[in-house]
C-alpha cells in the first residue's frame, strides 16, 4: 500500500464548477498535511496547510479526518487558472521529526472554458 | 530574484557519465533537501541536510553524494549514471528541519536529467 494515495484523475471540469478531491495515508501517527500544487513541468508550491479543525482559503477548503486517516481538498467556482496537479503531503511520523514529507502522486485537475 | 536556484536545468548525459547538479537558495534557510520525481511522477526525498549536517538519507544508490559546502548550498553528485536515474530532480530548502505547518519547503524549478 503507497504510503498517500490519490486518485491521479484527471479531473476535467467546467469553470465555475465545484471540485473535491481526496486522499489517504497510511501511517497514522502523522503530524502534518498539506496540499501542494504543481503545474506543468514547474516545481510543487505550497497550496495550504490542512489543520484538524479544517481550514479555508479563499476558494479553497481543506479537511483532515484523523480517524479515518483521509484529507480532502474541496475547489469551489474553479478558474482556468487552477488547472494544475495537487498533490497531498504528509509529514512527521516518526519517533524523530526529521522534516521528512511523503508526497502522494498527485491529482491533475483540467479546468475547461 | 530567484529564492531557491537550480544548475543546470536539463542535462543530457550517456550512461556510465558522472555529473554533478547544484542548489543555492538565498532565503537563510537552514535545511535543504533533494528530490527526485520519477516518470510516474512520485516526488520522493533522497537526502536533506540541516546546517550542513545530513539529517535525512533515503535508501538511494551510492552513486549518489550529497554535498553541502555551507548552508545555502546543496549540491548532488551522480556516479556511473544509470538509465533509471533519468528523472526530474528538486532541490528544496525551509527555515529549519521538522515537519510542522510552519516549515513551509520551497522548491527549486528542478533539473531535467535524462541518461541515453
Amino acid at each position: 500500500r503507497k504510503e498517500v494515495e490519490q486518485d491521479p484523475g484527471p479531473f476535467n471540469v467546467p469553470e465555475g464548477a465545484t471540485v473535491a478531491f481526496n486522499c489517504t495515508y497510511s501511517n497514522s501517527a502523522s503530524q502534518s498535511f498539506f496540499w501542494y500544487r504543481q503545474d506543468c513541468r514547474k516545481e510543487p508550491k505550497l497550496l495550504m496547510s490542512v489543520y484538524s479543525s479544517g481550514n479555508e482559503d479563499g476558494r479553497f477548503t481543506a479537511q483532515l479526518n484523523r480517524a479515518s486517516q483521509y484529507i480532502s481538498l474541496l475547489i469551489r467556482d474553479s478558474k482556468l487558472s487552477d488547472s494544475a496537479t495537487y498533490l497531498c503531503v504528509v509529514g512527521g511520523g516518526g519517533s524523530s521529526n526529521t522534516g521528512k514529507l511523503i508526497f502522494g502522486q498527485g491529482t491533475t485537475l483540467q479546468v475547461k472554458p | 530574484d530567484t529564492a531557491v536556484s537550480q544548475t543546470p536545468k536539463y542535462l543530457v548525459t550517456q550512461m556510465g557519465n558522472d555529473k554533478s547538479i547544484k542548489c543555492e537558495q538565498n532565503l537563510g534557510h537552514d535545511t535543504m533537501y533533494w528530490y527526485k520525481q520519477d516518470s510516474k511522477k512520485f516526488l520522493k526525498i533522497m537526502f536533506s541536510y540541516n546546517n550542513k549536517e545530513l539529517i535525512i538519507n533515503e535508501t538511494v544508490p551510492n552513486r549518489f553524494s550529497p554535498k553541502s559546502p555551507d548552508k545555502a548550498h546543496l549540491n548532488l553528485h551522480i556516479n556511473s549514471l544509470e538509465l533509471g536515474d533519468s528523472a526530474v530532480y528538486f532541490c528544496a530548502s525551509s527555515q529549519d528541519f521538522g515537519t510542522g505547518v510552519y516549515n513551509e519547503q520551497f522548491f527549486g524549478p528542478g533539473t531535467r536529467l535524462t541518461v541515453l
